[in-house]
């Protein structure tokens, strides 16, 4: 039972434009909501979270959205930078558990 | 700050052998996890410590894995013997208390052969 879906296994932008992250979830017990991203041979860094109290939170380039009533969230990456190419994932949890991630995103930012 | 550190950074080793992963958290962080990622997937909560105490350990097949964190500082993670479908990286990662700001280490990837 997958409790946090990432349903686009890629997606291609090019450089400058809007990149759009989805992550879709089944528990709507879930506190807090995590983007990651790893570059090959790392570990995951945190990008951004947002708690289920709120719909939107940003950090520079970076913005996630959350629907609850979907039960849905979103990254979106505006501009998008060769950099930014990483795979991307979505993580969940309630106060005090483990995070529970998705399958991930693979972005690629083209110049 | 220093990082998550864990060793080894690589291992192959054969079916049936049995392999330990060291982890060493960032300072004053309580909370340690350890997580399996196979190839293609996102990263599996394989067991949760709090301190030296286990806090959920629900999806460790405790009949060849095995965890522990002596002192509630360093853990090791133990896989003894061996399957192929172990393969995978295996990441450590720390948190003053979940769930934001779980930091990950660089992984140990294990190859079965």
């Amino acid at each position: 039972d997958q409790q946090v879906k990432q349903n686009s296994p890629s997606l291609s932008v090019q450089e400058g434009r809007i990149s759009i992250l989805n992550c879709d979830y089944t528990n709507s017990m879930f506190d807090y909501f995590l983007w990651y991203k790893k570059y090959p041979a790392e570990g995951p860094t945190f990008l951004i979270s947002i708690s289920s109290i709120k719909d939107k939170n940003e950090d520079g380039r970076f913005t996630v959205f959350l629907n609850k009533s979907a039960k849905h969230l979103s990254l979106h990456i505006v501009p998008s930078q060769p950099g930014d190419s990483a795979v991307y994932f979505c993580a969940a949890n309630q106060a005090g558990t483990a995070l529970i991630f998705g399958k991930g995103t693979t972005l690629s930012v083209s110049s | 700050e220093a990082g998550v550190a864990q060793s080894p950074r690589y291992k192959i080793i054969e079916k049936r052998q049995s392999v330990a992963f060291w982890c060493n958290p960032i300072s004053g962080h309580a909370t340690l996890y350890w997580y399996q990622q196979i190839l293609g997937q996102g990263p599996k909560l394989l067991i949760q410590f709090q301190n030296n105490g286990v806090v959920d350990d629900s999806q460790l097949p405790k009949d060849r894995f095995s965890a522990e964190r002596l002192k509630g500082v360093d853990s090791t993670l133990k896989i003894q013997p061996a399957k192929l479908e172990d393969s995978a990286v295996y990441l450590c990662a720390s948190s003053l208390a979940p769930p934001i700001g779980a930091f990950f280490g660089q992984g140990t990837r294990l190859t079965v052969v």
